[in-house]
């Protein structure tokens, strides 16, 4: 079963910044959190991950509570192409399997 | 590198006939992840490799499912005698654990569906 909650859905207007929250109240110390996304009808796609540091990359930003029981995943400008479902994930870093919960569903709207 | 690559990309079929879906991972990956998508569950694993040798196959619904990877650029998933409940969205996806992120590359998908 997946480790993490999330809501099912939002909606963020184009050139917003898309904030996409993530609740991991179980994670273990030697676990990461991933991000991953799928756009419609396409395989999903890595986007960021940390441990307990923020992190940065050319895609997104990810932001971790101190006590690393959330996080928030934050697209700076949301483009129509950023619509999509987006997964938080929990894993040990070099653990094999990734189990994908729901997600979240993101509207993108113009 | 042109990603995963998977084939078929749609295949339909009758309830009872075999079906073969196709995978070639990225080179130089060592491993190798077959999984499932559909509404009603959700994308789950099947079962994965490590250098070629399954590994975890404990997400295989069934006996009708097998799968083999004979060498590291080739891996394929069979399904016999397939079933409509079978119909789904079946990803590729492959990695490198040698380094982090330990990210997982996924391919587009073989759309199948059984009548």
């Amino acid at each position: 079963d997946a480790k993490t909650t999330q809501p099912p859905s939002m909606d963020c207007a184009e050139g917003r910044a898309a904030n996409l929250p993530c609740n991991h109240s179980t994670i273990s110390g030697n676990e990461y959190v991933y991000w991953y996304r799928q756009i419609h009808s396409q395989g999903p796609q890595y986007i960021i991950h940390g441990l307990k540091n923020n992190e940065t990359n050319e895609m997104a930003s990810l932001i971790i509570t101190e006590d690393r029981k959330s996080s928030t995943l934050i697209l700076p400008h949301a483009t129509l192409r950023d619509t999509a479902v987006y997964y938080c994930i929990v894993r040990a870093n070099r653990d094999d399997k990734i189990i994908f919960g729901k997600g979240t569903r993101l509207h993108i709207l113009p | 590198d042109a990603g995963v690559i998977q084939s078929p990309r749609h295949e339909v079929t009758e309830m009872g006939q075999e079906v073969t879906l196709r995978c070639k991972p990225i080179s130089g990956h060592d491993y190798l992840f077959w999984y499932r998508q559909t509404m009603m569950r959700g994308l789950e694993l099947l079962i994965y490799f490590n250098n070629n040798v399954p590994i975890d196959d404990s997400g295989m619904p069934e006996d009708r499912f097998s799968a083999k990877m004979p060498n590291a650029s080739f891996s394929t998933l069979k399904i016999q005698p397939s079933e409509p409940r079978d119909s789904a969205v079946y990803f590729c996806a492959s990695s490198f654990q040698g380094s982090p992120p330990y990210e997982q590359y996924f391919g587009p998908g073989t759309r199948l569906t059984v009548t």
